[in-house]
């Protein structure tokens, strides 16, 4: 069956301006997991949602933010761009979420330049 | 507070050696962890997981130990292929700010040599 789709795989944005990335799960998965990787910060965990209700946030700024749909479909955003912003977003999908002995499975990713 | 963190940023070993990358961790509250593997330009694939009741897991190829004593975990690699250079990650999967998330070491970038 067909893995984590991410969509755009790479895209380029200007300081200021804001951008919509989007994340389809695997099949049958109800919960989608966000994730910036920047060399300096390594992987950080941005938010978590399952079946439509964000369940878990991590620090970022409001200016991080993200929905799920009925369809189990996620899509985050990120408004007034900062240069630091740029990273590559990862999403990931399981069946019960981010639960002890839950796999978890990365998309390929988003990469963000911000200039 | 809560950090999971890697020894060594790079290894090298040989084609055919063993690899062991290291992961160390603070919270001693942290009983689920998980090894994945990214390779370049590709997202992180699950490689293998233990829970704190467990010292020892192995799978094909890979083996994780964990020493609760001193809050350290490694994952080994048995005859190293070329395939297998990458970045490993340690993951913890742990209940923080009100539910679960997954908190990522820095990361070995291992590389094999022929």
């Amino acid at each position: 069956k067909a893995g984590v789709t991410q969509t755009p795989r790479y895209l380029i944005k200007t300081r200021g301006q804001q951008v919509t990335l989007s994340c389809s799960p695997i099949s049958g998965h109800r919960s989608v997991s966000w994730y910036q990787q920047t060399p300096g910060q390594g992987l950080q965990f941005l938010f978590e949602y399952f079946s439509e209700t964000q369940r878990n946030k991590g620090n970022f700024p409001g200016r991080f933010s993200g929905r799920q749909f009925s369809n189990s479909r996620s899509e985050m955003n990120v408004s007034t761009l900062e240069l630091g912003d740029s990273a590559l977003y990862l999403c990931a999908s399981s069946l019960q979420g981010l639960i002890r002995g839950n796999t978890i499975y990365f998309g390929e990713g988003s990469w963000l330049t911000v200039v | 507070g809560e950090s999971v963190g890697l020894h060594l940023p790079t290894l090298s070993v040989q084609e055919g050696d063993n690899s062991i990358i290291n992961c160390a961790y603070s919270n001693s509250a942290s009983d689920y962890f998980i090894w994945y593997k990214q390779e370049s330009g590709k997202g992180p694939q699950f490689i293998i997981d233990i829970r704190s009741n467990m010292d020892k897991r192995q799978g094909q190829r890979v083996t994780v130990l964990l020493n609760k004593t001193v809050k350290h975990l490694s994952l080994q690699i048995a005859a190293t292929q070329p395939g297998d250079s990458a970045v490993y990650f340690c993951a913890e999967n742990g209940v923080t700010g009100g539910g679960n998330k997954l908190t990522f070491g820095t990361g070995t970038q291992l590389k094999v040599e022929l």
